[in-house]
């Protein structure tokens, strides 16, 4: 599976927007990349995917960079509710076995006050 | 609409039982999915249905560990005869298809705790 590697951890101060990075340098063509978070004590929350083009929900947009090597979730506007692990994972669509979500370590966003 | 449910939330059993643990996935959501988090620990897959089929088992940690689904809905985690080391929190999610195309949906969980 291609893999991706994310920081530990970010800090951020609360109403100010954020920018999760992502790089996926050894993606495939047909891989979607997918975000998910894990608030404490929850289990994980779908947050936003996409293939090539930037995407948009009401939760936050990814940004995907041209050759598909690297990502940007962007939170907007964080608040204390987004404090959390976001794990970026890729998907492929068409390999039998890949349906699975493999999570890596993630980075543990805190949000200041 | 409703969630994905497990029960029970809570579970604490002594070494060597068996235990079940229970998933009802979002209505018309065909694939399944076993994950479990131990304490400080990352997710890691366990199994995953399409249908009431499991094509892939490859994360089940050894032979105590069982899982069914019937008629497409509910599924059963069975862990036998358990150990301490099976103690966590146990995690399904729901996906309209398996597919890498579709978001996978997560329940609260159920927190297994082995004395």
């Amino acid at each position: 599976d291609a893999k991706t590697t994310q920081p530990n951890s970010m800090e951020s101060n609360e109403e100010e927007p954020v920018h999760l990075p992502c790089n996926h340098s050894t993606i495939s063509g047909t891989d979607y990349i997918h975000w998910y978070r894990q608030l404490p004590s929850q289990g994980p929350e779908y947050v936003i995917h996409g293939l090539t083009s930037n995407v948009n929900n009401r939760m936050a947009s990814l940004a995907i960079a041209e050759d598909r090597k690297s990502s940007t979730l962007i939170l907007h506007r964080a608040t204390l509710r987004d404090a959390a692990v976001y794990y970026c994972i890729l998907r492929a669509t068409t390999n039998f076995g890949n349906e699975k979500l493999t999570f890596g370590t993630g980075t543990r966003l805190t949000i200041i006050p | 609409g409703a969630g994905v449910s497990q029960s029970p939330s809570n579970k604490v059993t002594e070494k060597g039982k068996d235990v079940e643990l229970r998933c009802d996935p979002i209505s018309g959501h065909t694939a399944l999915y076993w994950y479990r988090q131990s304490l400080g620990q990352g997710l890691e897959f366990l199994i995953y249905f399409q249908g009431n089929s499991a094509p892939d088992k490859s994360g089940l940690p050894s032979d105590r560990f069982s899982a069914e689904r019937t008629g497409g809905s509910v599924s059963t985690l069975t862990i036998q005869r358990t150990q301490q080391e099976d103690s966590a929190v146990y995690l399904c999610a729901s996906s309209l298809l398996a597919s890498g195309i579709y978001e996978q949906y997560f329940g609260p969980g159920t927190r297994l705790t082995v004395t």
